[in-house]
């Protein structure tokens, strides 16, 4: 079964600061997904990764995926209190019929 | 607002019962897939339709089934109902262009609570 691992799980951390989450997923896979969770609400697509090598960036978040390392990262650059929510990565394992989310990392922006 | 829409959007049961979820996809999405989210364990795929016709299936129980209707909204039924079936379950469609990318817009979901 295909796992979706991230880390860290829980991040406290400090307006302005930067930060990276990762995401580590166990089988071949060429796309992968970012989501954002605020709490008590549904998910909403931040990022999609097509392909080795691919980045996208919005804002203060920058999301890269090296599909041979099978590792995707999620930057945080001066955080604000507003980036504070649950992030998700997600990969798709079969042309978008089967998706496998990771554990999700919850991030507080700290004032 | 993703255009997804779920109902209800709070159900609370006792063990034993049936209940149905509703999700109606954006407009012109053939793609309707269906979560479920605990905190024991986390966000789990239970289920994918497309254009009416089932095609993966997750970690989805025995006791629950769902279909997509020739309008292409989706009902979940979850039935002989337990204390551990409480959860957040959210339905997400997708626009699935040949080849991809196959991008979810999620709705707000339904959070059931069995007692």
């Amino acid at each position: 079964e295909l796992k979706v691992e991230q880390n860290p799980l829980f991040l406290s951390m400090q307006e302005g600061k930067n930060y990276t989450i990762y995401c580590n997923y166990s089988t071949t896979s060429d796309r992968l997904y970012w989501y954002r969770q605020d709490p008590g609400k549904s998910l909403e697509s931040l990022f999609v990764l097509l392909s080795n090598g691919a980045v996208k960036q919005e804002g203060r978040l920058m999301a890269s995926l090296d599909t041979k390392a099978r590792l995707s990262t999620l930057h945080i650059t001066a955080a604000v209190h507003d980036l504070s929510a649950t992030y998700f990565c997600a990969v798709d394992l079969w042309a978008g019929n089967q998706f496998y989310f990771g554990t999700g990392t919850s991030l507080t922006v700290i004032p | 607002d993703s255009g997804v829409t779920q109902t209800p959007k709070h159900l609370i049961t006792a063990t034993g019962q049936r209940v149905t979820l509703r999700c109606s996809p954006r407009s012109g999405d053939l793609s309707v897939y269906w979560y479920q989210q605990s905190l024991d364990q986390g966000l789990q795929f239970l289920i994918q339709y497309y254009n009416g016709e089932e095609r993966a299936k997750g970690n989805i129980l025995e006791r629950f089934s769902a279909q997509q209707f020739p309008d292409l909204h989706s009902e979940l039924n979850l039935s002989s109902l337990e204390l551990g079936d409480s959860a957040l379950y959210f339905c997400a469609s997708s626009p699935r262009t040949s080849g991809g990318p196959y991008e979810q817009y999620f709705g707000p979901g339904t959070r059931l609570t069995v007692t």
